[in-house]
């Protein structure tokens, strides 16, 4: 079954500094990966996702993710943080059980940023 | 509207209450799903609907009772909950094609907040 792991449950980074958040997954097949976000009192938003079609995914806001098989990791990075990235992300991974498509999520990062 | 709409926002029942939770996606897809989310544990996928048609069950308990009268619309019927059932409570939507997957992103309503006391 695929499943993904963050690392991290709170990331705090000075506004301006790099967001790095961590995302390994465990698939037995060739994985299609998400990440997602959740603003406070919101619903989840998709930031990027992976498809095999290239391995540095850049997506709204900023956030690129690059995917590393040898490492099984898909993290999240972004060069300068805003205030307004401030939220929660979520590193989902889809599969295939029965002909449906099914998205299992990681317990997710909450991200601070410091002014 | 566009996109997933989810009411009420907000809903304080009691343990021996019936209410219901509606979705509604306005973006013409054919799956539909209900998530519950609650502090510091990971997204749980409750129910899928694909082409109206319940696919998976993830061992919730029968006293959440969904209902998907057509591809627009999804219902979650409540009935003599616990108090352990207090979280949000998430609604998707996606496009879904027989045969080979499409990889589609889902799309999230913004949440119904339950309280149950």
């Amino acid at each position: 079954a695929q499943s993904v792991t963050q690392l991290g449950s709170h990331v705090s980074v000075s506004e301006g500094a790099l967001v790095l958040l961590r995302c390994n997954y465990s698939s037995s097949v060739p994985p299609y990966l998400f990440w997602y976000v959740q603003y406070p009192n919101q619903g989840l938003q998709l930031l990027l996702k992976y498809t095999s079609a290239a391995t540095l995914v850049k997506g709204i806001n900023g956030f690129e993710a690059e995917f590393k098989k040898s490492e099984t990791s898909f993290h999240l990075t972004k060069p300068s943080a805003h205030m307004r990235d401030a939220a929660e992300y979520f590193c989902a991974v889809e599969s295939f059980p029965g002909g449906y498509q099914k998205v299992t999520f990681g317990t997710g990062t909450k991200l601070q940023v410091i002014p | 509207e566009t996109g997933v709409t989810q009411t009420p926002r907000h809903l304080v029942m009691g343990m021996t209450n019936k209410k219901s939770l509606k979705c509604e996606q306005h973006l013409g897809h054919n799956a539909m799903y209900w998530y519950k989310q609650s502090a510091k544990k990971p997204l749980e996928l409750m129910f899928v609907y694909s082409l109206e048609e319940r696919v998976e069950n993830n061992s919730v308990p029968s006293r959440f009772s969904p209902e998907c009268p057509n591809s627009s619309h999804l219902f979650l019927h409540l009935h003599t909950l616990q108090p352990e059932d207090s979280a949000l409570y998430l609604c998707a939507s996606s496009q879904e094609a027989a045969g080979e997957p499409y990889h589609t992103e889902a799309f999230f309503g913004q949440g119904t907040r339950l309280t149950v006391v």
